[in-house]
């Protein structure tokens, strides 16, 4: 099975520009959850979805919005940027069977946003 | 809340040598989860392990193994005789019901030839 691809891998933007970032989980995956890394905070939690909807969602600001589709892909956008908005986005995709809490999640590549 | 502590932020080691990554957690949750990830340079997450709150029977795959309990609240993994691959940064995490993960802050783990 191909695992959880990332597009894209890198992207550079400036300040007050939008960024969309795109997730294809595990085939028969259907939750899909998004991670900010950044070398400071470290990993955070930013929201998960399933069954396109939103299932949990971190602490952060509402410029980060995310969405997930019928084919379980997801997408997750970031508004208005900010220079601390810099750091490596990571998608994870879990089965899902309905216990939720056992759930490995199966992370991507990550994309690398640089905010300048 | 969740919170989880890996105290040692850097470890440096001899290829060959045995490294021990601690893992110490704090929930009011009686049902969790508990994973061991690694970051090889590339980026990607890759799982290692998952343990449930329920299981503390260790377990060891191959060079790895892990030492889960309860009553101290840690969850250790050690690495028998380190590997130059084996380079990466170690990330332990910690699910509960809610199902939001919670990652420490990782362990840079170098092994030098």
């Amino acid at each position: 099975k191909a695992g959880v691809t990332q597009t894209p891998r890198y992207l550079i933007k400036t300040r007050g520009q939008q960024v969309t970032l795109s997730c294809s989980p595990i085939s028969g995956h259907r939750s899909v959850s998004w991670y900010q890394q950044t070398p400071g905070q470290g990993l955070q939690f930013l929201f998960e979805y399933f069954s396109e909807t939103q299932r949990n969602k971190g602490n952060f600001p509402g410029r980060f919005s995310g969405r997930q589709f019928s084919n379980s892909r997801s997408e997750m956008n970031v508004s208005t940027l900010e220079l601390g908005d810099s750091a490596l986005y990571l998608c994870a995709s879990s089965f899902d069977s309905g216990g939720a809490l056992k759930e490995t999640q199966y992370f991507g590549p990550g994309t690398r946003l640089l905010v300048l | 809340a969740q919170k989880v502590t890996q105290a040692q932020t850097e470890i440096s080691v001899v290829e060959k040598e045995d490294v021990t990554l601690d893992c110490v957690y704090e929930t009011r949750d009686t049902t969790y989860y508990l994973f061991w990830y690694k970051q090889p340079p590339s980026g990607e997450l890759v799982f290692l392990i998952r343990r449930n709150s329920f299981d503390e029977q260790n377990e060891i795959s191959g060079r790895y193994s892990w030492n889960f309990q309860k009553s101290t609240s840690s969850f250790n993994f050690t690495i028998t005789a380190s590997q130059v691959v084996d380079s990466a940064v170690y990330f332990c995490a910690l699910r509960p019901p809610a199902g939001k993960l919670t990652f420490g802050k990782g362990i840079t783990l170098s092994v030098r030839p």
